[in-house]
C-alpha cells in the first residue's frame, strides 16, 4: 500500500519562529496531498489541498500567508508554519495516496509545541 | 460543501459486547464511506470502508452499513475487545479522484475489561 513518510515527529520552537513540515511519498506519486490539523480531544480539520507544481488550494479560515505549502515534486509536499505562536501548537498530519476510493494513507503526523 | 454528523460523541461499553456508531452525511453524490481509527497520538488508520453500491461490508469483527437513501452509513463492533479503545472518525467522499476528505466529528469508544 502506500506509504507516507512525514518529519519531524516533535518539534518544540519559539513563539516567532518558523518551522517546516515534509511529507514524503514513498511509494507512489503524489500528485496532490492533503494537510489536516488536529487539537486535542478533536476531529483533523482540512487546512489546504497541496497540488504537485501549482498552488496549494486552503480552506476557509486558514491563513496562506501563515501556512505556506510548497509541493515542488511528485514526491514531496511540505508545509511552513511562519511566525509561530503558541495557538498554533497543534498535530499537523498529511495524507495521500491513489484517490479517495482507494483510501488515503496518513503520515505519522507531527506534534508542534510553540513556547 | 459536505456537512458530516457523527455520534455518539462518546460509547463505553463491557468488554464482548458490540458498538454502533452513525455518520450522517449531506453530499448526495458522496460514493464512498470509510471508517477510520485513531489511537491516542497515532495517525488515523483506514479500518472498512464501503462504495455506494454495497449495502454492507463485514470484516471479521468489523462491519460498515450504508443507507444511501437516508444518507447514512454506520460502523459495527462485535465483541469488542480493550484494544478497540480509541476515537473512530468517518469520512464521506466522492471516489474517483484526488477528493478531499471531511472527517466528522469523532467517536471516542472505551471498552471495559
Amino acid at each position: 500500500g502506500a506509504v507516507v513518510s512525514q518529519h519531524p515527529s516533535r518539534v518544540i520552537c519559539k513563539s516567532g519562529t518558523s518551522v517546516k513540515i515534509e511529507c514524503r511519498s514513498l511509494d507512489f506519486q503524489a500528485t496532490t496531498m492533503f494537510w489536516y490539523r488536529q487539537f486535542p480531544k478533536q476531529s483533523l480539520m482540512l487546512m489546504a489541498t497541496s497540488n504537485e507544481g501549482s498552488k496549494a488550494t486552503y480552506e476557509q479560515g486558514v491563513e496562506k500567508d501563515k501556512f505556506l505549502i510548497n509541493h515542488a515534486s511528485l514526491t514531496l509536499s511540505t508545509l511552513t508554519v511562519t511566525s509561530a505562536h503558541p495557538e498554533d501548537s497543534s498535530f499537523y498530519i498529511c495524507t495521500g495516496g491513489q484517490g479517495a476510493g482507494d483510501g488515503y494513507t496518513f503520515g505519522s503526523g507531527t506534534r508542534l509545541t510553540v513556547v | 460543501g459536505e456537512n458530516v454528523g457523527q455520534h455518539p460523541s462518546t460509547l463505553s461499553v463491557q468488554e464482548g459486547d458490540s458498538a454502533v456508531i452513525k455518520c450522517t452525511y449531506s453530499d448526495s453524490a458522496s460514493n464512498y464511506f470509510p471508517w477510520y481509527k485513531q489511537e491516542l497520538g497515532k495517525r488515523p488508520q483506514l479500518i472498512i470502508d464501503i462504495r455506494s453500491n454495497v449495502g454492507e461490508k463485514k470484516d471479521q469483527r468489523i462491519a460498515v452499513t450504508l443507507n444511501k437513501t437516508a444518507k447514512h452509513f454506520s460502523l459495527h463492533i462485535t465483541e469488542t475487545q480493550p484494544e478497540d479503545s480509541a476515537v473512530y472518525f468517518c469520512a464521506p467522499s466522492i471516489s474517483g479522484g484526488y477528493n478531499k476528505l471531511i472527517f466528522g466529528a469523532g467517536t471516542r469508544l472505551a471498552v471495559h475489561p
